[in-house]
């Protein structure tokens, strides 16, 4: 069975720095990682899709790594701003077929103080 | 970019009574959705996988007789949670692809709040 981690569990940083949230699976053999964000009460928004045979993908000011081999993946977020605090979620997807499942983390809960 | 619309936002009900959550792909057909439930401070926990035309798949320790599903059209699924009682109070998020795995991620609607009063 797939279990997703991911370290640390609350982040607190001041506005500016730069950071690295960390996602752990246990089943190497995924189809894809995707990064997602949750503000307070809202639903999800994706933010980086990784498929299995990709090694990383930017957007922005946002950097997400995958090492499939060792289970984990990392989602870098540059020059950080008040407006990134929110909590951020990775999932991995086990295969292509539709009706294949997301299995989540626990979630980072990143404060990003002004 | 794929939109998963998901009606209402919030709902209050009495115990005892039924609700209704709709989840609509605005631009895109999905032959699969999902609907999850997510607690205060946690994850999201995946309660059952929406088929169009046919019967939905449950997650072991989902009643099916009380979380109705309902996938009429490639693009509309409903949740009911039926006799609700307070402890069914939480937030509930469907979700859906909008095309090839290899290209797009699955895509969330913005979620509903329950409470059951």
């Amino acid at each position: 069975k797939q279990e997703v981690t991911q370290i640390p569990a609350a982040l607190s940083v001041p506005e500016g720095e730069n950071l690295v949230l960390n996602c752990s699976f246990t089943d190497s053999a995924i189809y894809n990682l995707q990064w997602f964000r949750q503000d307070p009460g809202k639903g999800l928004t994706s933010l980086l899709l990784i498929q299995s045979s990709q090694r990383e993908q930017t957007s922005g000011r946002l950097n997400a790594s995958l090492d499939k081999s060792s289970g984990r993946s990392t989602l870098y977020i540059a020059a950080s701003q008040p407006g990134d605090s929110a909590t951020y979620l990775c999932a991995v997807r086990r295969v292509e077929t539709s009706g294949s499942r997301l299995t989540f983390g626990e979630g980072t809960q990143l404060t990003v103080n002004p | 970019g794929a939109v998963v619309s998901q009606h209402p936002s919030r709902v209050i009900c009495k115990s005892g009574t039924s609700v209704k959550i709709e989840c609509r792909s605005l631009d895109f057909q999905a032959t699969t959705m999902f609907w999850y439930r997510q607690f205060p401070k946690q994850s999201l926990m995946l309660m059952a996988t929406s088929n169009e035309g046919s019967k939905a798949t449950y997650e072991q320790g989902v009643e099916k007789d009380k979380f109705l599903i309902n996938h009429a059209s490639l693009t509309l699924s409903t949740l009911t949670v039926t006799s609700a009682h307070p402890e069914d109070s939480s937030f509930y998020i469907c979700s859906a692809q909008r095309g090839p795995g290899r290209i797009y991620g699955y895509t969330f609607g913005s979620g509903t709040r329950l409470t059951v009063v």
